[in-house]
C-alpha cells in the first residue's frame, strides 16, 4: 500500500487550545487529501478535503497542503472535549484511498 | 444525503463457516465501493475496490478466494468471508462513492468475531 504517515500520539491539548495534526505521504501522484475523524468503535466521518496547495478553512478546522513537501496538516481551533478522537489522514491516488495510522487527540477540559 | 448502511452490525460465527456482509448506498448510486478491515488500534486497511458490474480489484496480500466481493448493483455490494478463522476477526467497513462525489462515504462497520 502507498505510505501515509502520521504521528500516532496521543496528542493532548487543553480545552480552547489549537490542536495541530500532521501527515506525510509518499506518492507524488496523489491527487486529493482528506481528514477523517473516528470515534472509538465507530467508522470514520469526513472532516475536511483539500486538493490544492495552501489553506482551506471550514469553521474551527483548517487543512493545509504542501505538495512539494508531500505534507498535509489539520488545525483545530478552540478545541473541545468532543473533538477527542482519532484523526485519520487519507490520500486519494486514482480513486484508491490510503489511510495513515491515525493520531489520537485528547482534549482535556 | 450520502448515507451508507451495513448489515449486520455484529456477527459471531464458528470457525470454518462463511459470513456475508452487505453494504448499501441508500440515497445515491455508488459506482465504486471499497472494503476495509481495521484491527484494534490500527488504521483502516484497504482490502479491495469494486466497480458496479466488474470484478473487484484486491490489494496485495488479500486473498480473493477467501474474501469474495460482489457489486451487482449501483446500491449494493457484498463481502463474503469464506471459511472464517479466528484471525479473520476484525472490524469490516465498507464505503461508497458516486460518480460525481469528491469522496467516499463510510458505512457504520461490521464487527466479526470468529470463535
Amino acid at each position: 500500500q502507498k505510505e501515509v504517515e502520521q504521528n500516532s500520539g496521543p496528542l493532548s491539548v487543553p480545552e480552547g487550545a489549537i490542536a495541530s495534526l500532521n501527515c506525510t505521504y509518499s506518492d507524488r501522484g496523489s491527487q486529493s487529501f482528506f481528514w477523517y475523524r473516528q470515534y472509538s468503535g465507530k467508522s470514520p466521518e469526513l472532516i475536511m478535503s483539500i486538493y490544492s496547495n495552501g489553506d482551506k478553512e471550514d469553521g474551527r478546522f483548517t487543512a493545509q497542503l504542501n505538495k512539494a513537501s508531500q505534507y498535509v496538516s489539520l488545525l483545530i481551533r478552540d478545541s473541545q472535549p468532543s473533538d477527542s478522537a482519532t484523526y485519520l489522514c487519507a490520500v486519494d491516488n486514482f480513486n484508491k484511498f490510503y489511510f495513515g495510522s491515525g493520531t489520537k487527540l485528547n482534549v482535556k477540559p | 444525503g450520502a448515507v451508507v448502511s451495513q448489515h449486520p452490525s455484529w456477527v459471531i460465527c464458528k470457525s470454518g463457516t462463511s459470513v456475508k456482509i452487505e453494504c448499501r448506498s441508500l440515497d445515491f448510486q455508488a459506482t465504486t465501493m471499497f472494503w476495509y478491515r481495521q484491527f484494534p488500534k490500527q488504521s483502516l486497511m484497504l482490502m479491495a475496490t469494486s466497480n458496479e458490474g466488474s470484478k473487484a480489484t484486491y490489494e496485495q496480500g488479500v486473498e480473493k478466494d477467501k474474501f469474495l466481493i460482489n457489486h451487482a448493483s449501483l446500491t449494493l455490494s457484498t463481502l463474503t468471508v469464506t471459511s472464517a478463522h479466528p484471525e479473520d476477526s476484525s472490524f469490516y467497513i465498507c464505503s461508497a462513492k458516486g460518480q460525481n462525489q469528491e469522496t467516499q462515504y463510510f458505512g457504520p462497520g461490521t464487527r466479526l468475531l470468529v470463535l
